[in-house]
Order: structure tokens, then C-alpha cells, then sequence
């Protein structure tokens, strides 16, 4: 079955840089879900998408920004990062349907380490 | 505000055991889920618990859900080496899909 698609796997920047981290959520789900997870950490909810527009907000910095688009991938921006930015990012689709139980699929992660 | 509490953190036990994970949440929820994490993978689902006395077993996982006492456990039966990983619960409601974590029960189970 096909899962969530997530680019890079791995990425290393240097501070006050810039990354973009991709998903590809699985079919027919419409909504995307951003975590980020430090070491020894839970997950963290930064930004959610439903039918490309957003749905809720939590955690995201504001040097952060991400969007949806019509092919239902998304894309987490991230500026100016900081040594403090460095985790796993996950991304998460899951279908909204009403009286369904909208389990999060999890992708594989990208590993962001900022030097 | 929603707030997620699991208890152990983290344990260590031996094979062939039985322990129970539990997981209390602060407010009213709609959904209860368990995931499993090994070190540096992603987040894989186990049980989604949708409502009062809810049960869901796969194997020698089984969780229960009782939303009066807003707490949901995961039992382990007959522990072995393999089930050794990062277990969380998370909640979410209707009116906000995001989950909310607890913090992880680190479980190590010893040949």
C-alpha cells in the first residue's frame, strides 16, 4: 500500500539558512499534518492543511511557513534556521471524513541538522 | 487545554512478563491513539479507540479506552525482545484535528 512520501531524508544546513521539506500524502487523503520531533521528544504539531487550505495552528515559528497545493503535497519553508531547529520533521495524511476515526499515517521523516 | 500523561517514562522489563502503559488525558476527547516509535524511524499506528470500553488487541498489544476515567492503557502480554520501541498515546478532538502526546514510554524488554 502506498504510505506518505517524504524528501529529503536527510538534509544539513548551516545556520541562517533556508530549507524546504516535502510531502507527498498518501492518495485520496486530504489532509497534511507537520510535526516536528526533538531527541527524546514527542512530537510537536507545528501547522495542519485540509483541502489546501489551513486548518490549525500550533507550535510553527514564524520564520517557518508551509502550504498545500493542488495536488494535495506540501511543503514546510524554513528561514533563517537556528541551531535549535535541528529534529525530525514528520509529516502525517489522513482522510477527514465525518464519524471516521482520521488515523495519522506517518511518513518516514526528514532529519535536519543545523551546524 | 489538553493535556496527555503517560506513566512509566520508561521500562525495563524481561521477557515472558506482563506491564501495563497508561495514559491519562485532562479533558473530554474524541479519539485515543497508540503509535510505536523505534529510535530514529517514523510513527507507526497500532490502535485508534473511538469510544467508552473500547478494546483493541493485535497480538500481544491490547489497549482499552475508558473515557469517565479520560484514561487508556496498553497492556503487554508475555513480553518479547521485538515489542522493545517508544510507545505513545495521543489524543484529538473534533473541533481540533492535531494530536496532542504524551510524552513516551521508553520500553526495553531483555532477553
Amino acid at each position: 500500500a502506498a504510505g506518505v512520501i517524504q524528501s529529503p531524508r536527510h538534509l544539513i544546513k548551516e545556520k541562517r539558512e533556508t530549507a524546504t521539506l516535502k510531502c507527498y500524502p498518501i492518495p485520496r487523503h486530504d489532509t497534511v499534518y507537520w510535526y516536528q520531533q526533538g531527541p527524546g521528544q514527542d512530537p510537536q504539531f507545528l501547522i495542519s492543511f485540509y483541502e489546501k487550505m489551513q486548518s490549525d495552528k500550533g507550535s510553527i515559528p514564524d520564520r517557518f511557513s508551509a502550504q498545500q497545493f493542488s495536488d494535495y503535497h506540501s511543503e514546510l519553508n524554513m528561514s533563517s534556521l537556528e541551531l535549535g531547529d535541528s529534529a525530525l520533521y514528520f509529516c502525517a495524511s489522513s482522510p477527514r471524513l465525518a464519524g471516521v476515526d482520521n488515523e495519522q499515517f506517518f511518513g518516514p521523516g526528514t532529519r535536519l541538522t543545523v551546524l | 487545554e489538553l493535556k496527555v500523561e503517560q506513566n512509566p517514562l520508561f521500562l525495563s522489563m524481561q521477557e515472558g512478563k506482563n506491564y501495563t502503559i497508561y495514559c491519562n488525558y485532562s479533558t473530554t476527547s474524541d479519539r485515543l491513539y497508540w503509535y510505536r516509535q523505534d529510535p530514529g524511524k517514523s510513527l507507526e499506528s497500532l490502535f485508534v479507540l473511538l469510544s467508552n470500553g473500547a478494546v483493541k488487541q493485535e497480538g500481544r498489544l491490547m489497549a482499552s479506552l475508558d473515557t469517565k476515567a479520560r484514561l487508556s492503557t496498553l497492556h503487554i502480554t508475555a513480553a518479547v525482545h521485538d515489542l522493545s520501541a517508544t510507545y505513545f498515546c495521543a489524543v484529538s478532538m473534533d473541533s481540533n484535528y492535531q494530536l496532542i502526546w504524551g510524552a513516551g514510554t521508553k520500553l526495553i524488554i531483555k532477553p
